[in-house]
Order: structure tokens, then C-alpha cells, then sequence
């Protein structure tokens, strides 16, 4: 079973720096979208990707931008990190650009230092 | 006002008793409604969906949907230790954001043998 597959597990940076994450939907599905989860709270929404395009955003700024390729993998680009970056960020893969429930995957653990 | 409330818990029942989990909403828009569970450093996995008022039932798990109160619920029979949790609300608002699932900040459950 292809589940959701992220990459790295964990990560740490530094402050001002960039950092790309990974995500390879659940086979059978076409749409991606990513969360940030802090310590305590809910995911928060940052955007969804689907057709190639970025279909929703969040409120985060523009430092964090995205990427979804023709194989429907994404990327999730953070520029000019700041400490409160710091978190889980999730993604979450659904099919038709709509989400009848997520299939998570296993997160990225970021940590700015 | 938060879009998606939860108490936060933590919330303690004995094995084998009912544990009973609410979730608020303020947007009358919202459509569907679902449930994901989360332990402790792992990843939200959806555990039910509602979509009507009513119950929808699943096993153990009992979803509770009153559109005219926003207000969701979900119900554990026979809790079990293994129930122990973060249990995550979350909410789509179909047709403008169909794709976007706003969460709660969950509700901590635990099972005591």
C-alpha cells in the first residue's frame, strides 16, 4: 500500500535560511496539501496544490511558496526560516482537489535554531 | 472566536466506559465534518466523517452531527487504553473551500486500564 510519503523526518536549520520539504501523495490520489502543526495546537492550513497549481492558501506569507509536479509529488519551500517556524509540517493527500478526509503523511519535524 | 473548538482536555475515562468528545464551529457554511485521531508524535489519521444530521455509527465510534446548533460529536463505547489520544475536529466549508480542512485544536483523551 503507497501511502504518503515525506522527506526529511526531521530537519534542523538555522535562522535565514531555506528549507525545502518533500511529499509523495497515497497512490491513487492527485491532490496535496500541506499543514503546519506547533507543539499543542491543530494543523494549519498553508496551502493545496492540485492540477500543478496552488489552488488555496492559508494566512502564511509568502516566504513559504510550494511546487506539485506532474507525478503529483509537491515540494514545500520555506525562505528567510524564523524561529516560530519551528514545527510538524504535514501532508495530506486527497484526490479531485477536494478532501473527502486526508491520508496523512508522517510529518516533517523542523526545527530553527 | 476560533472557527473550530474543542475543550482541550485532557479528558480521563475508565476502560470500558463511554468517552464523549464535542466540537464546535462557527461557520453555517460548513458541510462536512470530520474526526482524526492523533497520538502522540505520529501523524492525524482520519477516523470518521459526517456529512448529515444525525448519527453515523462505526464500530465503536458513534459521529453526532446538529447543523442548526454547529455542533459535532464523537462518541467511544467501551473505551479502550489504546483510545488514549489526541482527537482532532475538523471541518470543510464545501463550496468555497472544499479542498481545506480547518481542525480544531483537539481533545486529549485517555483510557485508564
Amino acid at each position: 500500500d503507497a501511502g504518503v510519503t515525506q522527506s526529511p523526518t526531521h530537519l534542523i536549520k538555522t535562522r535565514g535560511q531555506q528549507v525545502t520539504l518533500r511529499c509523495s501523495p497515497k497512490s491513487g490520489h492527485d491532490t496535496v496539501s500541506w499543514y503546519q502543526q506547533a507543539l499543542g495546537q491543530g494543523p494549519q492550513f498553508i496551502f493545496q496544490y492540485y492540477e500543478e497549481e496552488e489552488r488555496q492558501r492559508g494566512n502564511f506569507p509568502d516566504r513559504f511558496s510550494g511546487h506539485q509536479f506532474p507525478n503529483y509529488s509537491s515540494e514545500l519551500n520555506v525562505n528567510a526560516l524564523l524561529l516560530g517556524d519551528s514545527a510538524l509540517y504535514l501532508c495530506a493527500s486527497s484526490f479531485g482537489g477536494r478532501s473527502y478526509g486526508y491520508t496523512f503523511g508522517s510529518g516533517t519535524r523542523l526545527t530553527v535554531v | 472566536q476560533k472557527e473550530v473548538e474543542q475543550n482541550s482536555g485532557p479528558l480521563s475515562v475508565p476502560e470500558g466506559a463511554i468517552a464523549s468528545l464535542n466540537c464546535t464551529y462557527s461557520d453555517r457554511g460548513s458541510q462536512s465534518f470530520f474526526w482524526y485521531r492523533q497520538y502522540s508524535g505520529k501523524s492525524p489519521e482520519l477516523i470518521m466523517f459526517i456529512y448529515s444530521n444525525g448519527d453515523k455509527e462505526d464500530g465503536r465510534f458513534t459521529a453526532q452531527l446538529n447543523k442548526a446548533s454547529q455542533y459535532v460529536s464523537l462518541l467511544i463505547r467501551d473505551s479502550q487504553p489504546s483510545d488514549s489520544a489526541t482527537y482532532l475536529c475538523a471541518v470543510n466549508h464545501w463550496s468555497t473551500n472544499a479542498g481545506k480542512s480547518t481542525f480544531g485544536d483537539g481533545t486529549t483523551l485517555t483510557v485508564k486500564p
